[in-house]
């Protein structure tokens, strides 16, 4: 298995306070991405980086903000969390390379509920 | 742009009959990739499978085989004799080539397979 640990892996928070999910890696990639997983939407891109201090956004990324400083460390964060936030989010690493043509493997997610 | 449509939401099976979970995608690259993914009721996302663009030849793994037609912009998985450890949410995905490399995959939105002992 890909050495992909995120952290927490389950957290409740309420609306407005700000939360910070850790995804750390011991496979050296250089591409890391972070996903919401809802019902009936299956995954989706929030922010994805390729390398250190740099990241770009995805298809959801409004709401969240992504960095890293260091190779093996994602992080995301919702300033102000909200009830739509709500999801379950996993960490992906594909290899450097060929980061089109890798499968990405998944970390084991975190169930984040806002109230 | 991209998009990957699994039209079955859900899926129900008897034990040891075979089910075909339907992938179709879009795209305008000519060098694209596509991959199967499985989610257990455990959660995790074990990769299953990547095929290229340029590789139409269809892939058995035991009991799982797949089949992509460019014809009909297909990529559907068959799962021969299935058992109740089959039962997961399978997700397929589209990767395209011809992104600056920093483009990550567009999944569909999942079938459910239950299979029922």
């Amino acid at each position: 298995d890909a050495g992909i640990t995120q952290s927490p892996r389950h957290k409740v928070t309420e609306t407005g306070t700000p939360v910070t999910l850790r995804c750390h890696q011991t496979e050296n990639h250089r591409y890391m991405y972070w996903y919401r997983q809802d019902p009936g939407h299956g995954l989706r891109l929030i922010h994805y980086s390729y390398g250190v201090k740099d990241t770009d956004k995805g298809e959801v990324s409004d709401g969240y903000s992504v960095s890293r400083s260091k190779t093996e460390d994602f992080l995301l964060t919702l300033e102000s969390a909200t009830s739509s936030q709500t999801s379950v989010y996993f960490c992906a690493i594909s290899e450097s390379r060929t980061p089109n043509m890798s499968p990405q493997h998944f970390g084991d997610g975190t169930r984040l509920s806002i109230l | 742009a991209q998009k990957v449509t699994q039209a079955q939401t859900e899926i129900s099976v008897v034990e040891k009959e075979d089910v075909t979970l339907d992938c179709v995608y879009e795209t305008r690259d000519t060098t694209y990739y596509l991959f199967w993914y499985k989610q257990p009721p455990s959660g995790e996302l074990v990769f299953l499978i990547r095929r290229n663009s340029f590789d139409e030849q269809n892939e058995i793994s035991g009991r799982y085989s797949w089949n992509f037609q460019k014809s009909t912009s297909s990529f559907n998985f068959t799962i021969t004799a299935s058992q109740v450890v089959d039962s997961a949410v399978y997700f397929c995905a589209l990767s395209e080539a011809s992104n600056s490399g920093n483009t990550p995959l567009v999944f569909g939105k999942g079938t459910r397979l239950s299979v029922i002992a």
